[in-house]
């Protein structure tokens, strides 16, 4: 399965945009980018998924390089509820019966100060 | 809202007894995961489902057993709990891969202790 590379940890102030970067340089073509997020003594949540091209939703946007080698979840404007451990996940497309391993790695630890 | 629902947010059980740990799921999903999450080892893949009664092994399933007799149930044993394997739990479930980059949804984990 291919893995993804991320800093361990980001510092941003409130208010500022904050770009998150993931490397994934085995992906393959059929391979979803997937960011989830931990609040503390929270499980996971979804934050947003994208195949080639970028996307955005209420929470943030995805930006995916053109060789899909790597990607960017851009937060807009961090606020204090921001802080959370950041996950960057591939999930391979398939319609088989079996299902993805769905691997994660340690993310990164996003700190957000005033 | 899909809803996966872990049994006990916190568990304290001895060394060498036998644990259940229960997740459900209640939106029909076909597709269930059980994780562990350790300071500085991120989330470990112990076991996953993608059938009633179909498992199959994750990264670190040593010292684990699994068990899905119904489709929205995925229970994680430990047939002789051991001090290494306190940690907190996480259950996830996600649907049947259709190519979309289905999302997966987690409960709020289990914190278990083993003395």
């Amino acid at each position: 399965d291919a893995k993804t590379t991320q800093p361990n940890s980001m510092e941003s102030n409130e208010e500022e945009p904050v770009h998150l970067p993931c490397n994934h340089s085995t992906i393959s073509g059929t391979d979803y980018i997937h960011w989830y997020r931990q609040l503390p003594s929270q499980g996971p949540e979804y934050v947003i998924h994208g195949l080639t091209s970028n996307v955005n939703n209420r929470m943030a946007s995805l930006a995916i390089a053109e060789d899909r080698k790597s990607s960017t979840l851009i937060l807009h404007r961090a606020t204090l509820r921001d802080a959370a451990v950041y996950y960057c996940i591939l999930r391979a497309a398939r319609s088989t019966g079996t299902a993805s391993k769905l691997t994660f790695g340690t993310g990164t630890r996003l700190q957000v100060t005033l | 809202d899909v809803k996966v629902t872990q049994s006990s947010r916190y568990l304290v059980k001895r060394t060498g007894e036998k644990v259940f740990l229960e997740c459900v799921q209640d939106m029909d999903h076909e597709n269930m995961f059980w994780y562990r999450q350790d300071p500085g080892l991120g989330l470990r893949l112990i076991y996953f489902s993608y059938d009633v009664k179909m498992k199959e092994k994750g990264d670190i399933p040593e010292g684990y057993s699994v068990s899905r007799e119904k489709k929205e149930r995925f229970s994680l044993i430990l047939e002789s709990a051991s001090t290494n394997q306190t940690s907190m739990y996480l259950c996830a479930s996600t649907p049947r891969d259709r190519g979309r980059g289905e999302k997966l949804f987690f409960g709020s984990g289990t914190q278990l202790s083993v003395l």
